[in-house]
């Protein structure tokens, strides 16, 4: 499949374990942050968002953090399987005028050790 | 099933031979972008277009067209590609812009290499 990036940052994480990636953002006008996961020869695919008015959103066996006081998000992902291996990217939304616009991280990538 | 599709999934071409890169989505979303990733860099939006006959240019337009004239396709266009757009290309719809949504669907991507 298509590589994203050769010299990702790289979080290793053995299955079953939780995982915890983590996101420093740009712009403290930024209204909503997006996370992404990305699977070799794939486009990147929602996983969860948050809007800046929250500092925690749960899904299934995802959990997003935001820190506006250090402009910082992080995406935990409980007992993490195979399946999770992937590259995982964080975008924040902010406003011109009438258009929104995505801005997004360079990624990290998650391998899921047996 | 709703998806956003491009085509070719790979193409390699030569320098200044143009190419047009489709893409079409099935939601009936009013927003559309193109974006590019290379390694380091993420991924950087070229243009998007907020409705049908509007475009606008993103971070790193230069080198491309694209045109809006159905809700549902938004082609990118290389008039002269040159081997600095050898990339990975997505096109991404979501369903509006201000207050419409913003999570935005991708589809599989396009690998391009100009030789």
């Amino acid at each position: 499949g298509e590589s994203v990036g050769l010299h990702l940052p790289t979080l290793s994480v053995q299955e079953g374990d939780n995982s915890i990636i983590n996101c420093a953002y740009s712009n403290s006008a930024s209204d909503y942050f997006i996370w992404y996961k990305q699977e070799s020869g794939k486009g990147p695919q929602f996983i969860i968002d948050i809007r800046s008015n929250m500092d925690k959103r749960q899904g299934q066996r995802v959990t997003v953090l935001l820190n506006k006081t250090v402009k910082h998000l992080s995406l935990q992902i409980a007992a993490t399987q195979p399946g999770d291996s992937a590259v995982y990217f964080c975008a924040e939304n902010s406003r011109t005028g009438t258009a929104s616009k995505l801005t997004f991280g360079t990624g990290t990538r998650l391998q899921v050790t047996l | 099933e709703a998806q956003v599709t491009q085509n070719p999934r790979y193409l390699i071409t030569v320098t200044g031979k143009k190419l047009t890169v489709t893409c079409s989505q099935n939601m009936n979303h009013e927003y559309m972008s193109w974006y590019r990733q290379d390694p380091g860099l993420g991924l950087r939006q070229i243009y998007y277009s907020m409705n049908v006959e509007v475009t606008d240019k993103g971070d790193v337009p230069e080198g491309y067209k694209v045109s809006r004239k159905e809700k549902r396709n938004f082609p990118l266009i290389l008039e002269s590609p040159s081997p600095n757009q050898t990339s990975l290309y997505f096109c991404a719809s979501k369903r509006g812009n201000v207050g419409g949504g913003n999570i935005q669907y991708f589809g599989a991507g396009t690998r391009l290499s100009v030789l």
